[in-house]
């Protein structure tokens, strides 16, 4: 298994432009979620997903779009990109995260973004 | 307000030595907490899970250790190497949902030779 994959790893965008961040996983996974890390801080959860088709918001959503037509994927949209979007991205996913108890993330290797 | 508190910010031991890092949390009502690593530009990566009647897990030089009645945990490492270089992140739980993680700010640990 490959896991969780992102693309790109690294991206420079200018102010206003837009573009998707992929996320892919092959596990099979129903539960799908989008972090982003600022230097010195923890991950703050963007969108999350319970499965295709069904997509909420976190604790930071504003500035962001996601779309889950498969399992499998779960691209980030960012429209009009910020400087205050500048940060490390995470994607993660789990089985069955709603039974609560000892499920597990696994997470991506990040997109580094820089807004200019 | 549910929050993960960790400590210290950063340390620096020589090889071979031990540490112990800690989370206190006042996430309730409390699910299970986990320890990730973090290598410097990776994902996290899962080293415990431990729900309310957990008091210790171990994953080969890690220990995790809970205390639900203070809400404290702490993560031992044992005879650390250089390769034991990274951020941990404790990470707690709220019972039921998927919007219900709250993640420490980490420990930086670097060890030197």
């Amino acid at each position: 298994n490959a896991g969780v994959t992102q693309t790109p790893k690294f991206r420079i965008l200018k102010i206003g432009q837009s573009m998707t961040l992929q996320c892919t996983q092959d596990m099979n996974h129903n539960y799908m979620y989008w972090y982003r890390q600022d230097p010195g801080m923890g991950l703050k959860l963007i969108y999350y997903s319970v499965g295709a088709g069904i997509t909420d918001k976190g604790e930071v959503p504003n500035g962001y779009n996601v779309s889950r037509s498969t399992t499998e994927d779960f691209p980030l949209r960012l429209e009009l990109a910020a400087p205050s979007q500048t940060s490390v991205y995470f994607c993660a996913s789990s089985y069955d995260g709603n039974s609560g108890l000892s499920y597990e993330q696994y997470f991506g290797p990040g997109t580094r973004l820089t807004v200019t | 307000k549910n929050q993960v508190e960790q400590s210290p910010q950063s340390l620096i031991i020589l090889e071979g030595k031990n540490c112990t890092l800690q989370c206190n949390y006042t996430v309730s009502p409390f699910s299970n907490l986990r320890w990730y690593k973090q290598d410097t530009g990776r994902g996290p990566v899962s080293l415990t899970i431990m729900t309310f009647s957990e008091n210790t897990k171990s994953n080969g030089r890690y220990t995790a250790t809970l205390d639900a009645d203070t809400k404290q945990s702490s993560l031992h490492i044992t005879a650390s190497q250089l390769s034991d270089s990274a951020s941990y992140i404790c990470v707690v739980s709220r019972q039921t949902g998927a919007n219900n993680l709250f993640f420490g700010t980490g420990t930086r640990l670097t060890v030197i030779p």
